[in-house]
């Protein structure tokens, strides 16, 4: 059965609206998780770092005022778009890793992804 | 230069065939290696881990060379079910910084 789950699957909004996307863990507490963003024939790029019970960590270039992230629970982290844009429109995954993430023994899960686009 | 290349195909083979598809990676730090695959508007699926020494799962076989940095996946008798988009993965594990870089697949079609 599926490891991840992200909801909601599909999102259409207006420009300038914010929209939120959840993430849960389903088999596992997972206190990391990831969120990746797809552009089309593009590869994924990871954006941020979701850590539970503290900030995240955005990777370079990636605006942490624009997409918010809470890790409140060791199962759930949520991303926000504020403020969208017509080139926020992409394809959002995130994921879990289940292990040590300092070893090398790991196993990482990805979400079904979230489709947004931005009118 | 991307941290994982590949060549994006696509590769158009027959049913039966056998398909190759390489990736180089750019980082030294690299520590394991994986092929996964992700078929159209879906999330990406861990296909197999690579090894130094080779593996084999069923059709698909994976080799990793180190000195060149480079990775291999041979796909044989391929199915209709194979068609899909297949993804270079290395994590990279420095310090306090690890994560996974995507390559941006290689697109396989396979026809009747």
């Amino acid at each position: 059965g599926a490891v991840v789950s992200q909801h909601p699957s599909w999102v259409i909004c207006k420009s300038g609206t914010s929209v939120k996307i959840e993430c849960r863990s389903l088999d596992f507490q997972a206190t990391t998780m990831f969120w990746y963003r797809q552009f089309p024939k593009q590869s994924l790029m990871l954006m941020a770092t979701s850590n539970e019970g503290s900030k995240a960590t955005y990777e370079q270039g990636v605006e942490k005022d624009k997409f918010l992230i809470n890790h409140a629970s060791l199962t759930l982290s949520t991303l926000t778009v504020t403020s969208a844009h017509p080139e926020d429109s992409s394809f959002y995954i995130c994921s879990v890793r289940r292990g040590n993430g300092a070893s090398l023994t790991y196993e990482q899960y990805f979400g079904p992804g979230t489709r947004l686009t931005v009118t | 230069r991307k941290e994982v290349e590949q060549d994006p195909g696509p590769f158009n083979v027959p049913e039966g065939a056998t398909v190759a598809f390489n990736c180089t990676y750019s980082n030294s730090a690299s520590q394991s290696f994986f092929w996964y695959r992700q078929d159209c508007r879906k999330e990406p699926k861990l296909l197999m881990s690579v090894y130094s020494s080779g593996n084999e799962d069923g059709r698909f076989t994976a080799q990793l060379n180190r000195a060149s940095q480079y990775i291999s996946l041979l796909i044989r008798d391929s199915k209709l079910s194979d068609s899909a988009t297949y993804l270079c993965v290395v994590f990279v594990f420095s310090g306090g910084y690890n994560k996974l870089i995507f390559g941006a697949g290689t697109r396989l079609a396979v026809h009747p």
